[in-house]
């Protein structure tokens, strides 16, 4: 099947401070990526959908100025939380959608975030 | 509005067969997905039924019937393993996901 990966698996900034997520198709062309956000014990929670090479849709109350979402290829989208705030803190989960009419996305192994 | 509806928690014993139920409200219906997630990890894909009637997988079958919004996951041959999430998901009219809470399946010997 479809690989996705995630980088890093965990990561732990500071207030403030902005970190970089990387989401990658490895063995197959993304045409469109998704990110989503988990809180503990809750279900997935849509942010944004990239499409390659045009500006992310992003969900009702996502800011985008916060999330900043880049899909330069076909095989990496990356995921920038600026200026990062405790209530950041989540697992934030993306997944990857190849050619059309391909129904099913495959998910990267997740990015636990924890901002201190 | 969109809605998705699965019971919060259910526990069933190794070897036995448990029933997991989802049932929705959409604006349009495109295929209804069924993920397993482990604590901790992302959503595996399990699933997928646009038409109606039962699609099995192996030790999973999964149902759906479009005119009663109604689908289940029907896990067989329980093992510790299945312990996990199961979570439903919909895709609606623009083709956009929509997913329910997540059933948290316990397993017990």
């Amino acid at each position: 099947g479809a690989v996705v990966s995630q980088h890093p698996s965990r990561v732990i900034c500071k207030s403030g401070t902005s970190v970089k997520i990387e989401c990658r198709s490895l063995d197959f062309q993304a045409t469109t990526m998704f990110w989503y956000r988990q809180f503990p014990k809750k279900s997935l929670m849509l942010m944004a959908t990239s499409n390659e090479g045009s500006k992310a849709t992003y969900e009702q109350g996502v800011e985008k100025d916060k999330f900043l979402i880049n899909h330069a290829s076909l095989t990496l989208s990356t995921l920038t939380v600026t200026s990062a705030h405790p209530e950041d803190s989540s697992f934030y989960i993306c997944s990857a959608k190849g050619l059309a009419g391909d129904y099913e996305q495959y998910f990267g192994p997740g990015t636990r975030l924890t901002v201190t | 509005g969109q809605n998705i509806d699965q019971p919060t928690e259910m526990t069933a014993t190794e070897g036995a067969i448990v029933q997991i139920n989802c049932t929705y409200q959409t604006s349009g219906f495109n295929g209804l997905f069924w993920y397993q997630q482990h604590a901790g990890e992302a959503p595996t894909f399990l699933s997928y039924n646009v038409l109606d009637g039962l699609e099995e997988k192996g030790r999973f079958s999964s149902f759906l019937s479009r005119s009663k919004g109604y689908s289940y996951l029907l896990l067989k041959e329980l093992q510790m393993k299945d312990s996990a999430s199961y979570l439903c998901a919909v895709r609606d009219e623009d083709y956009q996901l929509i997913w329910g809470a997540g059933t948290k399946l316990i397993i017990k010997p």
